[in-house]
């Protein structure tokens, strides 16, 4: 699979949107993305995932450049409650075996 | 969504004894789980496949032997960390593949809440 490069942390605002990006360079054709976030001392969540065209959900919005090298996911009015890990994950879907190899993410404080 | 279970969600004890955790996809079939671990501050660590009806399949540097898991159904898979010491001490967490779609173009994984262990 290929390696994501994300920020290790950023700030935002509560009530703004929470812009996170995240680096995919060597991504495959056949690679989707996904985003996860963790809470604290809760299992990771699900969020969105996309492979070429912008995908938007109740959670989320995810902005996948046309090169396919880059992505953005974006909360629109973020809350504390969305303090948490984000990561961002580039996989193979459709294998027997995929699994989901985790980075360390970026660590999104929401400020009120 | 999907939601995945796991119980204990946090258990205790001592050194030398084993530990059953459980993970279980409450409203799907899963025939792949997967069973990660989580020291503090740092990202989860995948520990191994585990696909129904066969044996699991384990990372580099997991020991299988002290690390049991059993995936008997579509539904449950067990770990059990045999003989547990100190240092086995950590947050674990299970995840299930669903697979949706068109002839399973797209899955995604979805997590249970974790089983917080500690081997005194």
């Amino acid at each position: 699979d290929a390696k994501t490069t994300q920020p290790p942390s950023m700030d935002c605002a509560e009530g703004r949107a929470a812009n996170l990006p995240c680096n995919h360079s060597t991504i495959s054709g056949n690679e989707y993305v996904y985003w996860y976030r963790q809470i604290h001392s809760q299992g990771p969540q699900y969020i969105i995932h996309g492979l070429k065209n912008n995908e938007t959900n109740e959670m989320a919005s995810l902005i996948i450049t046309e090169d396919r090298k880059s992505s953005t996911l974006i909360l629109p009015h973020a809350t504390l409650r969305d303090t948490a890990v984000y990561y961002c994950i580039v996989r193979v879907a459709e294998t027997s075996y995929d699994k989901v190899i985790f980075g360390p993410g970026t660590s999104l404080s929401v400020i009120p | 969504g999907a939601v995945v279970s796991q119980h204990p969600s946090r258990v205790i004890c001592k050194s030398g004894t084993s530990v059953k955790i459980e993970c279980r996809s409450l409203d799907f079939q899963a025939t792949t789980m997967f069973w990660y671990r989580q020291f503090p501050k740092q990202s989860l660590m995948l520990m191994a496949t585990s696909n129904e009806g066969s044996k699991a399949t384990y990372e580099q540097g997991v020991e299988k032997d002290k690390f049991l898991i059993n995936h008997a159904s579509l539904t449950l898979s067990t770990l059990t960390v045999t003989s547990a010491h100190p240092e086995d001490s950590s947050f674990y967490i299970c995840s299930a593949r669903v697979s949706f779609g068109l002839a399973g173009i797209t899955d995604t994984q979805y997590f249970g809440p974790g089983t917080r262990l500690t081997v005194l």
